[in-house]
């Protein structure tokens, strides 16, 4: 596709349930960026990665998260043990060769806890 | 205290008035500057981009950065209802991640 696809667009789980939100980067990015945002919050950064190197993950903000990426490709972001306070959209980011200055956002992954 | 800090507003102006956004820092590692605008539930979308202090100019929309001061500032010119968004500031020092700021409401009345 033209953009950053991510999915589930919204996903309203239970406390306790582990979800899996997906990203598929702009074709030939090679640099991929989850963030968070909280309801009147900033973007939170939780990971980069880029091409085979070993993956930013400092953001992270517990152990309950983590991200896989397939090659220059498909990312997937986990969090288990879902809280109510994981409830955010997490937004996917990708560009091209890690130009941090010029990021192309998904319309981002609608994430309720209840 | 906040790497950046921004005012969150909300800021109602009328269309065709100047607007003025601004944010503060406090990492002098940060070099590099930019301005994303996010409507509602949706990705945020890059407006401007600079790396050194003075002004940037993109049509209606002009960043200004003061390394000096630790504040940067995005100003819109003849406002329009379809600048209602919220618009974040966003920095970069000598890594890939972005720190973003609150992101300040902005409604633009007809």
């Amino acid at each position: 596709g033209a953009g950053v696809s991510q999915s589930p667009s919204n996903k309203v789980t239970e406390k306790g349930k582990d979800v899996e939100l997906r990203c598929d980067p702009i074709s030939g990015h090679t640099a991929l960026y989850w963030y968070r945002q909280r309801l009147g919050q900033g973007l939170e950064f939780l990971i980069y990665f880029q091409g085979n190197s070993a993956p930013d993950k400092s953001g992270l903000p517990s152990d309950r998260f983590s991200a896989e990426r397939t090659g220059e490709s498909v990312s997937t972001l986990t969090i288990q043990r879902t809280q109510q306070e994981d409830s955010a959209v997490y937004l996917c980011a990708s560009s091209w060769q890690g130009s941090g200055n010029t990021i192309y956002f998904g319309e981002g992954s609608w994430l309720t806890v209840v | 205290q906040k790497e950046v800090e921004q005012d969150p507003g909300p800021l109602s102006v009328p269309e065709g008035a100047i607007v003025s956004l601004n944010c503060t820092y406090s990492n002098s590692a940060f070099q590099y500057f930019m301005w994303y605008r996010q409507y509602s539930r949706k990705g945020p979308e890059l407006l401007m981009y600079t790396y050194s202090s003075g002004n940037k100019e993109d049509g209606r929309f002009t960043a200004q950065v003061d390394k000096s001061s630790k504040y940067i500032s995005l100003f819109i010119r003849d406002s329009q209802p379809s600048d209602s968004a919220t618009y974040l500031c966003a920095l970069r020092g000598g890594n890939e991640k972005l720190t973003f700021g609150t992101g300040t409401r902005l409604t633009i009345i007809p």
